[in-house]
C-alpha cells in the first residue's frame, strides 16, 4: 500500500517564527489533505490540495504530485498554531485514506 | 455548512455492554467514512461507505458493526470489545471524491 511520511516529527518554534512541514507519498494518489488537529481531537481541514500551491491567511501549501511530495508552510507562527498537523492522501482506488505519523508542532510564546 | 456531528462525545463501557456510535451530516456528502485514533498515533481507516454501501472493511473485528441506515447517517455498533479497543473515533463525509471533514469524535473508553 501507500506509505506516507512527514517530517520533522516535532518542531519546537518561538513565536513569530516560520516553518516548513513536508509529506512525501510513495505512490500516486487521487487526493490530499492537510489537517490540524487541536488538543481535543478535533480535525480542522486546512487545505485540499491534490496538487498545485494554495493560500490562506499565515499557511499556504504546495503539492507537487509528480514527485510525490508535498509542503505545508506556517509563517509568523502564533501559540494557537500548536497541535499536530497531518497531511492524508486517497489510493488511485477512491476511498482508502493513509494518514501520515504528523508533524508535533509546540510555539513558544 | 461543512458540519459534522457525533454522538456521544464520551463513552464508557464494559466489555460486556452493547452501545452504538453515531454520526451525522447534511452536506449531501455520499461518502461516509470511519476511523479509529489511538493516542499519539494518526487516524486509522475502518469502514468507508459509499451510496449506503459499505465499500471497505479493513480487516476490522466482528465486535465493530457499521450501519448506514440513510445517506445522513452512519452508526458504529459496539459489542463485547476489549480495553484495547478504547481510543478516539472519528467520523468524516466527503462527496465523493473529494475533501473529506471530521466530525470532533467520541472518547470511548472500555473497562
Amino acid at each position: 500500500g501507500i506509505q506516507v511520511e512527514q517530517s520533522p516529527p516535532d518542531l519546537i518554534l518561538q513565536e513569530g517564527a516560520n516553518s516548513t512541514l513536508r509529506c512525501n507519498f510513495s505512490d500516486s494518489v487521487n487526493n490530499l489533505q492537510w489537517f490540524h488537529q487541536n488538543p481535543w481531537g478535533q480535525l480542522i481541514n486546512l487545505f485540499y490540495i491534490p496538487s498545485g500551491t494554495k493560500q490562506n491567511g499565515r499557511l499556504s501549501a504546495t503539492t507537487v504530485a509528480t514527485e510525490r511530495y508535498s509542503l505545508l508552510y506556517i509563517s509568523s507562527s502564533q501559540t494557537t498554531d500548536s497541535g499536530v498537523y497531518f497531511c492524508a492522501v486517497v489510493d488511485p482506488g477512491g476511498f482508502k485514506t493513509i494518514f501520515g505519523a504528523g508533524t508535533r508542532l509546540f510555539v513558544k510564546a | 455548512d461543512t458540519e459534522v456531528t457525533q454522538t456521544p462525545k464520551h463513552l464508557v463501557m464494559g466489555m460486556t455492554n452493547k452501545k452504538s456510535l453515531k454520526c451525522e451530516q447534511h452536506m449531501g456528502h455520499r461518502a461516509m467514512y470511519w476511523y479509529k485514533q489511538k493516542a499519539k498515533k494518526p487516524p486509522e481507516l475502518m469502514f468507508v461507505y459509499s451510496y449506503e454501501k459499505l465499500s471497505i472493511n479493513e480487516s476490522v473485528p466482528s465486535r465493530f458493526s457499521p450501519e448506514c441506515p440513510n445517506s445522513s447517517l452512519l452508526n458504529l455498533h459496539l459489542h463485547a470489545l476489549q480495553p484495547e479497543d478504547s481510543a478516539l473515533y472519528l467520523c468524516a463525509s466527503s462527496l465523493p471524491p473529494g475533501e473529506q471533514y471530521f466530525g470532533p469524535g467520541t472518547r470511548l473508553t472500555v473497562t
